[in-house]
Formats: structure tokens, C-alpha cells, sequence
């Protein structure tokens, strides 16, 4: 166990419609990444945030967008969903930018 | 800008065979250098670092050496068990640039046949 909590573990749902993905850091660290993972496409970062800022930005579409909050856990969201956002989103904290990074078991998102 | 290159998979071994699984990076500066492991329906996990030259990183039976002079960082097994069938990821961090996320390999699948 990582200390990094995602939920929901599984999301189904239909093209056009718009999901929250949610990320709980492990306790003290201050940065959290985005992460997907597509058979075709390996694991692309996305984004990051560290202390509650954007630190930094991967490849992200503009559908997407993420924050931060107050007590450090973040959320993802994914709106106008197409077939092609179907893949596992991981979430990763760490202490700071240069440490490693400790993954979340991940959410399965499957666009119909 | 920093990047990281490893072995295509997929590479299949039979139980007790010796295992390498190659990576070379590009960066300026010093970056620290991982191995994940992503075993079957769970996250990545941390298998093993290295933060300067020379150092050798190893966890559970598994080593990595941050060699400068080639810039690789290769993955090593003496003896592989089925339960080493998974994902592995290279990545690096850091380095003059200080690039302010982790930058992943593509991944390398291991199979293990009993």
C-alpha cells in the first residue's frame, strides 16, 4: 500500500459526458501528478500540482483540467469525454519534485 | 531537454534465468535515476534508485547502476521468478534543466515462464 488513495476504482460511462477523478496524497507530501496510462500510448504525464499551484503541465488536453486543494488532495476533470479518454488514470504524490514518486492503485475509466 | 530510452518489449525468460533489461538517458546535469515495477492491475511501484554516479541501486534481488560515462542505468536479475512477470519503467529526475516532473520510459514488459 502506497498511501496514495483514488476514487472511484472503476467509472463507466457515456461519450459527452464530463468525470471527476479524485486523488488523496500520502500524508506530508506536498506534490501530486496526473498520470494516463492507454495500451497504445504508455504512461503520459499530464500535470502537476505542489502545494496547492500548477508546477507543471504534460500532455494535457483542454478537456481535462485539475486543482488542488487546501488540505493537498486533487481532483481531475474530464469533460466532453470521447472514446479515446478510456484508460487507466494513475495519481502519484511525493515530497518534493526530485523524490520518487508514490502511485495510486489507479481509476479505470471506460467511455462508451 | 532530459528523455529516457529502454528496451522494447515484450521479453519473455524461462524461471532462473539472468535478466537485463536496458535503459539509457539523455540529460544534462545529475539527475537521480528509478526503476518502477508495475505488476498486473496495480499502480507503479518504486523498485529501486540511484542519485549519483556509480551508486547501485537493489531491492529485492534486483540492481541498477547509474553509470555516467554510457549514461545508462541497466536493470539486472541473476535468477528470475515467475513473480517478476510485470512492467518495468526507467525514469529519471532532475539535473541541471530541474525538470520539474519525473520523465518515464515506455515501459518493458516481462514474462516469466515457469
Amino acid at each position: 500500500d502506497s498511501g496514495v488513495t483514488q476514487t472511484p476504482k472503476h467509472l463507466i460511462t457515456a461519450t459527452g459526458q464530463r468525470v471527476t477523478l479524485r486523488c488523496s496524497p500520502r500524508s506530508g507530501d506536498l506534490s501530486v501528478y496526473w498520470y494516463q496510462q492507454s495500451l497504445d500510448q504508455g504512461l503520459q504525464f499530464l500535470i502537476q500540482y505542489y502545494n496547492g499551484e500548477e508546477r507543471a503541465k504534460g500532455n494535457i488536453l483542454e478537456r481535462f483540467s485539475a486543482q488542488q486543494f487546501p488540505d493537498l488532495h486533487s481532483e481531475l476533470n474530464l469533460s466532453s469525454l470521447e472514446l479515446g479518454d478510456s484508460a487507466l488514470y494513475f495519481c502519484a504524490s511525493s515530497v518534493s519534485q526530485e523524490n520518487e514518486q508514490f502511485f495510486g492503485p489507479g481509476t479505470r475509466l471506460t467511455v462508451l | 531537454g532530459n528523455s529516457v530510452t529502454q528496451m522494447e518489449g515484450p521479453v519473455t525468460l524461462s524461471e532462473e534465468a539472468f535478466l537485463t533489461i536496458n535503459c539509457t538517458y539523455t540529460a544534462t546535469g545529475y539527475p537521480s535515476l528509478f526503476w518502477y515495477v508495475q505488476y498486473p492491475g496495480e499502480g507503479l511501484q518504486l523498485l529501486l534508485k540511484a542519485t549519483k554516479a556509480d551508486d547501485k541501486g537493489s531491492n529485492k534481488g534486483f540492481e541498477a547502476t547509474y553509470r555516467k560515462e554510457t549514461t545508462s542505468f541497466h536493470l539486472e536479475k541473476g535468477s528470475v521468478q515467475v513473480s517478476d512477470s510485470a512492467v518495468y519503467f526507467c525514469a529519471l529526475s532532475g539535473g541541471v534543466s530541474s525538470a520539474s516532473k519525473i520523465i518515464f520510459g515506455s515501459g518493458t514488459r516481462l514474462s516469466i515462464r515457469p
